[in-house]
């Protein structure tokens, strides 16, 4: 059974500070996704990771994959409050176009 | 384009009354999903198609049923609501099974559903 498990999953952080969030997954795959969920909104794709290594940025955010360790990271650099949001990873499962999501990670940046 | 549109926004059910959400989407996708939101839980698939006329089952598929007897609809239904079935739904399409490079699902808005 894939598993995908994120930390933290609230994470209340000062504007101007960098913080990392943690996405790891249970079983094999290769590709990987992070999608921005605003209050009561939909869903917005961010990232698309579909090998080991993979590296992409936009703006103050910058995702990696480490298909090897089962890890993706979601790092902020210097963050402002309009990147308050809820944060989801999730991966690919058995083809198919098919995804497992994480629980979520609920960011709040303060002044 | 409008993307991926669902009907209805909000809806509130008594125990045992059945209703069908739609989801509609203009981008000419094969793949279509429906997700159910619960809080700390992320997204659950329900049930998914591969194609105009397919279905399958996701990871919570009790208690639903869906058909795509068009390709830029899929229906999700429930036939005699339970509260447990209180949540969020999500629509999402895309383009075949995520196979391309920026392959990824595109979500609709919602329908936030309470069966009391």
């Amino acid at each position: 059974e894939l598993k995908v498990e994120q930390n933290p999953l609230f994470l209340s952080m000062q504007e101007g500070k960098n913080y990392t969030i943690y996405c790891n997954y249970s079983t094999t795959s290769d590709r990987l996704y992070w999608y921005r969920q605003d209050p009561g909104k939909s869903l917005e794709s961010l990232f698309v990771l579909l090998s080991n290594g993979a590296v992409k940025q936009e703006g103050r955010l910058m995702a990696s994959l480490d298909t090897k360790a089962r890890l993706s990271t979601l790092h902020i650099t210097a963050a402002v409050h309009d990147l308050s949001a809820t944060y989801f990873c999730a991966v690919e499962f058995n083809q198919g176009g098919k995804l497992i999501f994480g629980q979520g990670t609920e960011l709040s940046v303060k002044p | 384009n409008a993307g991926v549109t669902q009907t209805p926004k909000f809806r509130v059910l008594k125990t045992g009354q059945s209703m069908t959400l739609l989801c509609a989407q203009d981008m000419n996708h094969e793949y279509m999903y429906w997700y159910r939101q619960d809080p700390g839980m992320g997204l659950r698939l329900i049930h998914y198609s591969v194609g105009e006329g397919t279905t399958a089952k996701g990871e919570v598929p009790d208690g639903y049923n869906v058909s795509r007897l068009k390709k830029q609809n899929f229906l999700l239904g429930l036939e005699s609501a339970a509260p447990s079935q209180t949540s969020v739904y999500f629509c999402a399409s895309s383009p075949s099974g995520l196979g391309g490079s920026t392959d990824t699902q595109y979500f609709g808005p919602g329908t936030r559903l309470t069966v009391l």
